[in-house]
Order: C-alpha cells, then structure tokens, then sequence
C-alpha cells in the first residue's frame, strides 16, 4: 500500500525558514518523479514544485521559485522542501503526492499545515 | 501565468447528472494538456478519479467518466449519490508546469 506521510509544518515568522519532509513507503522510491502542492486553508490547490526520480530535473511554480528548493534522498525514501524567506501568503497545508505512468498525483499524503504569521 | 477555471458552484438532484467543465487561458484543451480530475471531500487530501482526459482509476466510481467538449476537459456524473458532494478540481499539465483548476462545489440536493 502506497503511503505518503509529511511532517515539519508549523507556526513560522514572516522571513524565516522552515523544512517539511514526506516519508514513503508502499513503493519502489526511487523509480518515480515526486511532487508537493499546498492548499491555503478555505482556498483551492497550487502546484509547488516537482523532482525527477534522479534529482536531475527540478521545476517550480513561479510564486515560490527562488525560495523554495525540493529535494529528496532515494536511500531514505524520504522528500524535503527547504522553504526559505515565508511570507504570509505562503500559509497552507502543503501535500506531497507521486504521479503513476500516465497518471499525474495519483496518490496525496495528508497534509502538513505550514502558518507564517508574526 | 494560465489560468484554469471551472464553475464555482454546481448542484444535481440525486439521481442526477452533471458536467463540470475545465478551461485554459491559454487556449482550447486538447489531450496534450493531459487533463487530471480529483475529488476533495472536507477534511480529506484531494483523490485523483480520473487521468489522461477518459481514464479511471481502479477506485473511480462508473458514474464518473471524462471528456473533451467545445474546447474544454470535462467531468460528467451520472447517476449522482449523496455521497459526490465534494469540490472537484481539474489539473492541466503545460510541459513542465502543472495548473490546477479553480475547483468546482458540487451539491447533491
């Protein structure tokens, strides 16, 4: 079973840093291309960023691009986004998910609720 | 920036049938766009029900299917159950950026 769990959401001051991570299991990590989207509470989702299988193709929404960085360590089945300089616009609950084939964000974990806020 | 908009609001009487449509700013969908739909009941992360403008996932109810019409990505329910009341979102996929639709409520009522 495909199982997707982020962590490291939180309460952050505007112009700080902070780290979420996605563990996973169910599945050959290391064979598939992962995303992270996030969802301000109330409002609708935005694609934040997507890693190649290899780290060797990276992209980015324009509204994070800069900022943010995505990476992800094979050996630990694990994905991170480095969020740095948050802005209150950056609050939301942040999700990552794995596309299958033909198949884009086929599977979503449950959301980690990032606040930036003074 | 593009754009992806769907109908803010729908409602179907139970038994019903509906069609949420998906469209760009940037022009009439076509299959390149790869059109996605979910389903995101409250509380609950998004569910992808159908990829690649007609395909179902395993766990995709029948009533559900996909189309392109007049120049957009569809959704049709058919049949609507108490049940479909949720917001459902389109994604477009514009070769290396990903744009998800406003999302559209629908209301089984």
């Amino acid at each position: 079973e495909v199982q997707l769990v982020e962590s490291g959401g939180g309460w952050v001051q505007p112009g700080r840093s902070l780290r979420l991570s996605c563990a996973a299991s169910g599945f050959t990590f290391d064979d598939f291309a992962m995303h992270w989207v996030r969802q301000p509470p109330g409002k609708g989702l935005e694609w934040v960023s997507i890693i190649s299988w290899n780290s060797g193709s990276i992209a980015y929404a324009d509204s994070v691009k800069g900022r943010f960085t995505i990476s992800r360590d094979n050996a630990r089945n694990s994905l991170y986004l480095q969020m740095n300089s948050l802005r209150p616009e950056d609050t939301a609950f942040y999700y990552c998910a794995k596309d299958i084939g033909g198949s884009l964000f086929t599977y979503w974990g449950q959301g980690t609720l990032v606040t930036v806020s003074s | 920036q593009t754009v992806v908009t769907q109908e803010p609001s729908l409602t179907v009487s139970p038994g019903g049938t509906v069609t949420l449509t998906c469209s760009s700013s940037s022009g009439a969908v076509a299959s390149g766009y790869y059109p996605n739909w979910f389903q995101q009941k409250p509380g609950q992360a998004p569910r992808a029900l159908i990829f690649g403008i007609t395909n179902k996932h395993s766990w995709t109810p029948a009533r559900f299917s996909g189309s392109l019409l007049g120049g957009k990505a569809a959704l049709t329910l058919s049949g609507a159950l108490p049940e479909d009341e949720a917001v459902y979102y389109c994604l477009l996929y514009f070769g290396g950026t990903y744009v998800f639709g406003t999302g559209t409520k629908v209301t089984v009522l």
